[in-house]
Protein backbone atom coordinates (compact mmCIF):
# COMPACT_ATOMS: atom_id res chain seq x y z
CA UNK A 1 0.00 0.00 0.00
CA UNK A 2 1.43 3.34 -0.64
CA UNK A 3 2.84 5.48 2.12
CA UNK A 4 4.08 8.84 3.13
CA UNK A 5 7.47 8.79 4.05
CA UNK A 6 8.76 11.53 6.46
CA UNK A 7 12.53 11.84 6.50
CA UNK A 8 14.77 11.92 9.37
CA UNK A 9 12.78 9.66 11.46
CA UNK A 10 14.41 12.34 14.16
CA UNK A 11 16.43 15.74 13.88
CA UNK A 12 18.25 17.59 16.83
CA UNK A 13 19.12 20.82 15.91
CA UNK A 14 21.27 23.96 17.96
CA UNK A 15 18.07 26.44 18.50
CA UNK A 16 18.79 29.72 16.20
CA UNK A 17 19.87 27.02 13.46
CA UNK A 18 17.97 26.16 10.64
CA UNK A 19 16.40 22.63 9.91
CA UNK A 20 14.61 21.36 6.69
CA UNK A 21 11.87 19.02 7.46
CA UNK A 22 11.14 16.26 4.43
CA UNK A 23 8.52 14.41 2.99
CA UNK A 24 7.45 12.37 0.28
CA UNK A 25 3.66 12.27 -0.32
CA UNK A 26 1.63 9.26 -1.67
CA UNK A 27 2.24 9.95 -5.47
CA UNK A 28 -1.30 10.25 -7.42
CA UNK A 29 -2.22 12.69 -3.93
CA UNK A 30 -2.90 16.61 -4.90
CA UNK A 31 -3.43 17.64 -1.18
CA UNK A 32 -0.30 18.53 0.94
CA UNK A 33 -0.53 19.12 4.97
CA UNK A 34 1.95 19.63 8.00
CA UNK A 35 0.95 18.85 11.03
CA UNK A 36 2.75 19.06 15.22
CA UNK A 37 2.25 17.52 18.15
CA UNK A 38 4.38 18.23 21.21
CA UNK A 39 4.63 16.03 23.70
CA UNK A 40 1.18 15.22 25.13
CA UNK A 41 -0.83 17.68 23.25
CA UNK A 42 -2.93 17.26 20.06
CA UNK A 43 -2.21 17.70 16.97
CA UNK A 44 -1.90 20.94 15.19
CA UNK A 45 -2.60 22.08 11.86
CA UNK A 46 0.63 24.20 10.52
CA UNK A 47 0.14 24.48 7.01
CA UNK A 48 -2.14 22.71 3.57
CA UNK A 49 -0.56 23.26 0.11
CA UNK A 50 -1.84 22.83 -3.54
CA UNK A 51 -1.33 23.46 -6.87
CA UNK A 52 2.22 25.03 -5.50
CA UNK A 53 1.00 27.24 -3.30
CA UNK A 54 -0.33 27.49 0.17
CA UNK A 55 -4.28 27.48 0.64
CA UNK A 56 -4.25 27.36 4.66
CA UNK A 57 -2.60 28.02 7.44
CA UNK A 58 -2.52 28.43 10.54
CA UNK A 59 -1.85 31.32 13.55
CA UNK A 60 1.42 28.81 14.45
CA UNK A 61 2.92 29.11 10.95
CA UNK A 62 4.52 32.46 11.50
CA UNK A 63 7.43 33.94 9.25
CA UNK A 64 10.19 31.17 10.61
CA UNK A 65 7.81 28.73 8.71
CA UNK A 66 7.95 28.13 5.10
CA UNK A 67 7.31 25.32 2.46
CA UNK A 68 7.97 23.88 -0.57
CA UNK A 69 7.65 21.33 -3.40
CA UNK A 70 11.23 21.68 -5.11
CA UNK A 71 10.91 18.54 -7.21
CA UNK A 72 7.87 16.19 -8.21
CA UNK A 73 8.08 13.98 -5.58
CA UNK A 74 9.09 16.28 -2.02
CA UNK A 75 7.40 18.42 -0.10
CA UNK A 76 9.60 20.39 2.82
CA UNK A 77 8.77 22.16 5.65
CA UNK A 78 11.62 24.60 6.56
CA UNK A 79 12.07 26.44 10.05
CA UNK A 80 14.62 28.91 9.60
CA UNK A 81 15.82 30.02 13.15
CA UNK A 82 14.53 27.35 16.26
CA UNK A 83 13.21 27.50 18.93
CA UNK A 84 13.51 25.79 22.00
CA UNK A 85 9.26 25.46 22.12
CA UNK A 86 9.54 24.16 18.58
CA UNK A 87 11.03 20.75 19.63
CA UNK A 88 8.12 18.42 18.69
CA UNK A 89 6.84 15.79 16.50
CA UNK A 90 6.14 17.03 12.91
CA UNK A 91 3.63 15.06 10.75
CA UNK A 92 3.54 15.20 6.60
CA UNK A 93 0.30 14.23 5.33
CA UNK A 94 -1.51 13.90 1.64
CA UNK A 95 -4.76 13.23 0.60
CA UNK A 96 -6.00 12.81 -3.42
CA UNK A 97 -8.66 15.53 -2.88
CA UNK A 98 -8.94 18.22 -0.29
CA UNK A 99 -8.32 15.93 3.19
CA UNK A 100 -12.08 17.80 4.06
CA UNK A 101 -13.44 15.40 1.28
CA UNK A 102 -10.91 12.71 1.50
CA UNK A 103 -8.65 11.21 4.14
CA UNK A 104 -5.38 12.58 4.65
CA UNK A 105 -2.44 9.58 5.15
CA UNK A 106 -0.15 10.20 7.62
CA UNK A 107 3.68 9.31 7.40
CA UNK A 108 5.42 8.22 10.89
CA UNK A 109 6.49 11.46 11.18
CA UNK A 110 10.10 13.22 12.85
CA UNK A 111 10.84 13.90 15.86
CA UNK A 112 12.21 17.55 15.98
CA UNK A 113 14.04 18.22 19.40
CA UNK A 114 16.19 21.45 19.80
CA UNK A 115 18.98 22.38 22.20
CA UNK B 1 -15.55 28.86 16.46
CA UNK B 2 -15.18 25.67 14.64
CA UNK B 3 -14.98 22.60 16.90
CA UNK B 4 -14.55 19.15 17.39
CA UNK B 5 -15.49 17.94 20.68
CA UNK B 6 -13.75 14.74 22.47
CA UNK B 7 -13.79 13.45 26.34
CA UNK B 8 -10.30 13.27 26.96
CA UNK B 9 -10.41 10.29 29.07
CA UNK B 10 -8.91 7.95 29.81
CA UNK B 11 -11.48 5.57 29.23
CA UNK B 12 -11.13 2.11 30.37
CA UNK B 13 -12.95 -0.78 28.93
CA UNK B 14 -12.24 -4.65 30.06
CA UNK B 15 -10.70 -6.61 27.25
CA UNK B 16 -13.53 -8.13 25.05
CA UNK B 17 -15.95 -5.85 25.82
CA UNK B 18 -17.58 -3.07 23.59
CA UNK B 19 -15.84 0.24 23.78
CA UNK B 20 -17.43 3.57 22.40
CA UNK B 21 -15.95 6.78 21.75
CA UNK B 22 -17.99 9.89 21.27
CA UNK B 23 -17.51 13.02 19.65
CA UNK B 24 -19.34 16.26 18.72
CA UNK B 25 -18.72 18.95 16.02
CA UNK B 26 -20.37 22.43 16.21
CA UNK B 27 -20.41 23.40 12.01
CA UNK B 28 -23.41 21.99 10.98
CA UNK B 29 -21.59 22.38 7.21
CA UNK B 30 -19.83 19.51 7.91
CA UNK B 31 -19.74 16.70 5.26
CA UNK B 32 -16.70 14.41 5.93
CA UNK B 33 -16.01 12.75 8.93
CA UNK B 34 -13.16 10.83 10.37
CA UNK B 35 -12.05 8.60 13.01
CA UNK B 36 -8.53 7.95 13.47
CA UNK B 37 -6.04 6.18 15.84
CA UNK B 38 -2.69 7.13 17.22
CA UNK B 39 -0.31 5.18 19.59
CA UNK B 40 2.14 6.74 21.44
CA UNK B 41 4.90 8.19 19.63
CA UNK B 42 3.14 7.05 16.58
CA UNK B 43 1.66 9.03 13.48
CA UNK B 44 -2.28 9.30 13.70
CA UNK B 45 -3.75 6.29 11.52
CA UNK B 46 -6.86 6.44 9.72
CA UNK B 47 -10.00 3.97 11.20
CA UNK B 48 -12.69 4.77 9.35
CA UNK B 49 -14.45 7.46 7.53
CA UNK B 50 -18.42 8.40 7.17
CA UNK B 51 -20.10 10.69 5.23
CA UNK B 52 -24.05 9.75 5.58
CA UNK B 53 -26.65 9.02 8.72
CA UNK B 54 -26.24 5.57 10.38
CA UNK B 55 -23.69 2.78 10.47
CA UNK B 56 -20.61 2.02 8.73
CA UNK B 57 -19.07 -1.29 9.68
CA UNK B 58 -15.64 -2.42 8.75
CA UNK B 59 -14.59 -5.29 10.99
CA UNK B 60 -14.68 -4.97 14.81
CA UNK B 61 -14.74 -0.83 14.21
CA UNK B 62 -18.67 0.65 13.66
CA UNK B 63 -18.84 4.23 13.01
CA UNK B 64 -22.08 6.03 13.36
CA UNK B 65 -22.90 9.17 12.19
CA UNK B 66 -26.06 11.73 13.61
CA UNK B 67 -25.70 14.92 12.23
CA UNK B 68 -29.28 16.45 13.09
CA UNK B 69 -27.40 15.79 16.52
CA UNK B 70 -24.39 16.74 15.14
CA UNK B 71 -22.79 13.52 16.87
CA UNK B 72 -20.33 10.61 15.75
CA UNK B 73 -18.96 7.85 17.52
CA UNK B 74 -17.11 4.56 17.07
CA UNK B 75 -17.71 1.56 18.64
CA UNK B 76 -15.02 -1.20 18.80
CA UNK B 77 -16.55 -4.49 19.46
CA UNK B 78 -14.07 -7.64 21.13
CA UNK B 79 -11.78 -5.01 22.55
CA UNK B 80 -8.39 -6.02 22.34
CA UNK B 81 -5.12 -4.77 24.24
CA UNK B 82 -3.99 -3.48 20.73
CA UNK B 83 -6.92 -1.32 20.60
CA UNK B 84 -5.44 0.85 23.82
CA UNK B 85 -4.27 4.11 22.24
CA UNK B 86 -5.84 7.76 21.54
CA UNK B 87 -8.25 8.15 19.01
CA UNK B 88 -8.71 11.25 17.25
CA UNK B 89 -11.81 11.88 15.15
CA UNK B 90 -11.60 14.76 12.99
CA UNK B 91 -14.26 16.50 10.95
CA UNK B 92 -14.78 18.94 7.68
CA UNK B 93 -15.83 22.26 8.25
CA UNK B 94 -18.14 24.20 5.40
CA UNK B 95 -14.77 25.23 3.93
CA UNK B 96 -13.63 21.52 3.66
CA UNK B 97 -10.86 22.37 6.42
CA UNK B 98 -10.33 19.54 8.61
CA UNK B 99 -10.55 20.12 12.56
CA UNK B 100 -9.29 17.96 14.68
CA UNK B 101 -10.54 17.08 18.18
CA UNK B 102 -7.54 16.08 20.91
CA UNK B 103 -8.36 12.71 21.30
CA UNK B 104 -9.70 10.12 23.51
CA UNK B 105 -7.11 7.74 25.40
CA UNK B 106 -8.68 4.67 25.38
CA UNK B 107 -7.00 1.93 27.79
CA UNK B 108 -8.02 -2.20 27.23
CA UNK B 109 -7.21 -4.12 30.33
CA UNK B 110 -6.76 -7.80 29.93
Amino acid sequence: EPEVTQTPSHQVTQMGQEVILRCVPISNHLYFYWYRQILGQKVEFLVSFYNNEISEKSEIFDDQFSVERPDGSNFTLKIRSTKLEDSAMYFCASSEETGGVEPQHFGDGTRLSIL
Amino acid sequence: QKEVEQNSGPLSVPEGAIASLNCTYSDRGSQSFFWYRQYSGKSPELIMSIYSNGDKEDGRFTAQLNKASQYVSLLIRDSQPSDSATYLCAVNDSNYQLIWGAGTKLIIKP
